[in-house]
C-alpha cells in the first residue's frame, strides 16, 4: 500500500531551527509537496520537490532524496506564527496526491 | 482575487437530511477535488474531477456524490448523511497534473447528529 510517515508533533523554540521529516512509499513518484495548515484553516502551499536536492525559499527549505523515499522541511529563525501543522504529500504515478497525517509544530517563546 | 469558495462554512444537520456543499473556483482550473480531514488521519480524498463531466472516486467516496457540469463548480452532495460523516471538508483546485499546487477553499465544518 501507499504510505506517508511524519512525526505527529514537534516542539521548538522561537528563533531556533527545526527539521520535519517525511518518509514515503508510493506507487510511482511525480513530486513531493509541503503545505502549512494553521488550526481550523485551509492548507497553504509551501514547496514542491521533484528532483533530488535542496530547494530554498526564504526561511523555509525542503529537501528530497528519491532513492531513500525521504524528504524534510527545514524552518529557520522560527517565529511564533510558524506554529501550525505541516503536511507532506506525494503525487503518485496516477498524479494523485497521497497525504501524510501532518506534523503539529509547537513554538515556545 | 484568485480563490476557491465553499458554502456553507458551518453546518449542523440531522441524519438522513440531504445536503449539498458548494465549491467554486475562479482560476479556470481543470482539476478539482474534495477532501475530508479528521483528527489523526490527515486529508483523505473523497472525489476528484479532471475536467467538466469527468469525475472519479478518491479514497473514501462512500456516502458522497459529486457533479462537474461547469468548470468552475464542483458541489459535494450527501444524499443521506450519517454521524460518521461529521468532519471538516475542503475543496481544492489546481491547473492540472504535475507540480501544480492545489488551492484550497476555507473549509466546511459539518456536524451530523
Amino acid at each position: 500500500g501507499q504510505n506517508i510517515d511524519q512525526p505527529t508533533e514537534m516542539t521548538a523554540t522561537e528563533g531556533a531551527i527545526v527539521q520535519i521529516n517525511c518518509t514515503y512509499q508510493t506507487s510511482g513518484f511525480n513530486g513531493l509537496f509541503w503545505y502549512q495548515q494553521h488550526a481550523g484553516e485551509a492548507p497553504t502551499f509551501l514547496s514542491y520537490n521533484v528532483l533530488d536536492g535542496l530547494e530554498e525559499k526564504g526561511r523555509f527549505s525542503s529537501f528530497l532524496s528519491r532513492s531513500k523515499g525521504y524528504s524534510y522541511l527545514l524552518l529557520k529563525e522560527l517565529q511564533m506564527k510558524d506554529s501550525a501543522s505541516y503536511l507532506c504529500a506525494v503525487m503518485d504515478s496516477n498524479y494523485q496526491l497521497i497525504w501524510g497525517a501532518g506534523t503539529k509544530l509547537i513554538i515556545k517563546p | 482575487e484568485a480563490q476557491v469558495t465553499q458554502n456553507p462554512r458551518y453546518l449542523i444537520t440531522v441524519t438522513g437530511k440531504k445536503l449539498t456543499v458548494t465549491c467554486s473556483q475562479n482560476m479556470n482550473h481543470e482539476y478539482m477535488s474534495w477532501y475530508r480531514q479528521d483528527p489523526g488521519l490527515g486529508l483523505r480524498q473523497i472525489y476528484y474531477s479532471m475536467n467538466v463531466e469527468v469525475t472519479d472516486k478518491g479514497d473514501v467516496p462512500e456516502g458522497y456524490k459529486v457533479s462537474r457540469k461547469e468548470k468552475r463548480n464542483f458541489p459535494l452532495i450527501l444524499e443521506s448523511p450519517s454521524p460518521n460523516q461529521t468532519s471538516l471538508y475542503f475543496c481544492a483546485s489546481s491547473s492540472g497534473e504535475g507540480g501544480n499546487e492545489q488551492f484550497f477553499g476555507p473549509g466546511t465544518r459539518l456536524t451530523v447528529l
